[in-house]
């Protein structure tokens, strides 16, 4: 069974800094396209970053510069590292695994991130 | 701001037919790229509902549906029922941009 597990969210001053990771099981990160898509509160869904098979990685210019999408194959599992962080960035982070045809088709549950003073 | 634009709201009574549209443009739906839907149920993930523009995972009810014509797609509910009361979220890929792109979201409510 296909499974992702987010962990590291939390409470953080603006202008700091943030790990997320992402434990997956039930397939390898390494071979898969593996993306963090985030929620503001009360909003929509928001692409943030991917990582690609290939070990290329993307990011939405709304984080470009500030956040790292990286993974640990030994470890299967994926990290975003936060840094610069803004009022802005608060929100629910979740990873998700994307298909070949680009369908975000497994989950995890999410962490909460807040960037409050 | 989302690149595909949803309606904020629809609303059905019991057993209607329900249609959610999502319009895109040549960069994105309109290039050929797939469209998928999410159902996100209050405090809970996403949940993939439809991809590659019309097809359902297993175990999704053949009630959802999906299609696709130019820059646009849209998500039809037939049959609607209480438990279909979510948020729905259609995505592709958009080629300027290199980013993958959700929908504004579409608030459905069940009367």
């Amino acid at each position: 069974e296909v499974q992702l597990v987010e962990s590291g969210g939390g409470l953080v001053q603006p202008g700091g800094s943030l790990r997320l990771s992402c434990a997956a099981s039930g397939f390898t990160v390494s071979s898969n396209y593996i993306s963090w898509v985030r929620q503001a509160p009360g909003k929509g869904l928001e692409w943030v970053s991917v990582i690609y098979s290939s070990g290329s990685t993307y990011y939405a210019d709304s984080v470009k510069g500030r956040f790292t999408i990286s993974r640990d194959n030994s470890k299967n599992t994926l990290y975003l590292q936060m840094n610069s962080l803004r009022p802005e960035d608060t929100a629910v982070f979740y990873c998700a695994r994307i298909t070949t045809t680009g369908a975000f088709d497994s989950w995890g549950q999410g962490t909460l991130v807040t960037v409050s003073s | 701001q989302s690149v595909l634009t949803q309606p904020p709201s629809v609303s059905g009574a019991p057993g209607q037919r329900v249609t959610i549209s999502c319009t895109g443009s040549s960069s994105n739906i309109g290039a050929g790229y797939d469209v998928h839907w999410y159902q996100q149920l209050p405090g809970t993930a996403p949940k993939l509902l439809i991809y590659g523009n019309s097809d359902r995972p297993s175990g999704v009810p053949d009630r959802f549906s999906g299609s696709k014509s130019g820059t646009s797609a849209s998500l039809a509910i037939t049959g609607l029922q209480a438990e279909d009361e979510a948020d729905y979220y259609c995505q592709s890929y958009d080629s300027s941009l290199s980013n993958y792109v959700f929908g504004t979201g579409t608030k459905v409510t069940v009367l």
